[in-house]
C-alpha cells in the first residue's frame, strides 16, 4: 500500500517561471492538504481539497498560487511567476476522511529552489 | 496569531535518558485532537502520538507518552530511553476545523 507520493523531490526554477508540484494521495484517501515549510520553521497550512473541490484555501497567497484535485489524477499545486521567497519545502498530506480525528499521512515533500 | 507554541527551539538529551518536549496551544473549542509529529533529516513527517481532548487518560506509544493538561492547554511529549534514531525535529500540532495547525518545532539532539 503505497504512501503519499510527491514529485518531483527537488525542483529548481528561475524567477518568473512556473512550478508544478504533484501529489498522489494514499489509496482510498479523498482529502488532500498542502503545507509549506520554510527553513527552520514549522509547516504552514495552505489549502485543503477534496476531489474536484477546494474546501479551505485560507492559507494560500492570493496571487500566483493555485491548487486543484481533479476527479482523476494527482493533486497539483501550481505557482506562477515564482520569486525567491517561494523557495521552501512543500508537503502534501492525505487523510481518509474529514473531522478532527483523521491523522494526516505525509509525502516526502518537494523542495523548491528559485534561482 | 500563533495557535500552537513550542517554547524550546532545541534540546539535547543523553542516550538512554528521558526528555520532555513542551507544547501549549490556544483554543476555545472543547473537542479537538492533538498530535506530535517527528521529522528526521529525511524530511518525512511521521506521526508519533495523538490525543483526543475528551480522553483524560494520557496517550502512550511504546517509549513515547504525553502529559495532557486540558485546563492549562498543555501537551508535552516525554521520550523515555532515548535512542540515536530519535534525533529529529518534533512538531506539536492541533486539529482545528478540517486542518491541522503546527507549532514551529523543537530540534532534538541525542548525545551518545
Amino acid at each position: 500500500n503505497a504512501g503519499v507520493m510527491q514529485n518531483p523531490r527537488h525542483l529548481v526554477r528561475r524567477r518568473g517561471q512556473e512550478a508544478r508540484l504533484r501529489c498522489s494521495p494514499m489509496k482510498g484517501h479523498s482529502h488532500v492538504y498542502w503545507y509549506r515549510q520554510l527553513p527552520e520553521e514549522g509547516l504552514k497550512f495552505m489549502v485543503y481539497l477534496q476531489k474536484e473541490n477546494i474546501i479551505d484555501e485560507s492559507g494560500m497567497p492570493k496571487e500566483r498560487f493555485s491548487a486543484e484535485f481533479p476527479k482523476e489524477g494527482p493533486s497539483i499545486l501550481r505557482i506562477q511567476q515564482v520569486v525567491r521567497g517561494d523557495s521552501a519545502a512543500y508537503f502534501c498530506a492525505s487523510s481518509p476522511g474529514t473531522g478532527k480525528s483523521s491523522p494526516l499521512h505525509f509525502g516526502n515533500g518537494t523542495r523548491l529552489t528559485v534561482t | 496569531a500563533q495557535t500552537v507554541t513550542q517554547s524550546q527551539p532545541e534540546m539535547s538529551v543523553q542516550e538512554a535518558e528521558t526528555v520532555t518536549l513542551s507544547c501549549t496551544y490556544d483554543t476555545s473549542e472543547s473537542d479537538y485532537y492533538l498530535f506530535w509529529y517527528k521529522q528526521p533529516p529525511s524530511r518525512q513527517m511521521i506521526l508519533v502520538i495523538r490525543q483526543e481532548a475528551y480522553k483524560q487518560q494520557n496517550a502512550t506509544e511504546n517509549r513515547f507518552s504525553v502529559n495532557f493538561q486540558k485546563a492549562a492547554k498543555s501537551f508535552s511529549l516525554k521520550i523515555s530511553d532515548s535512542q540515536l534514531g530519535d534525533a529529529a525535529m518534533y512538531f506539536c500540532a492541533y486539529s482545528r476545523d478540517d486542518k491541522i495547525i503546527f507549532g514551529k518545532g523543537t530540534r532534538l539532539h541525542i548525545l551518545p
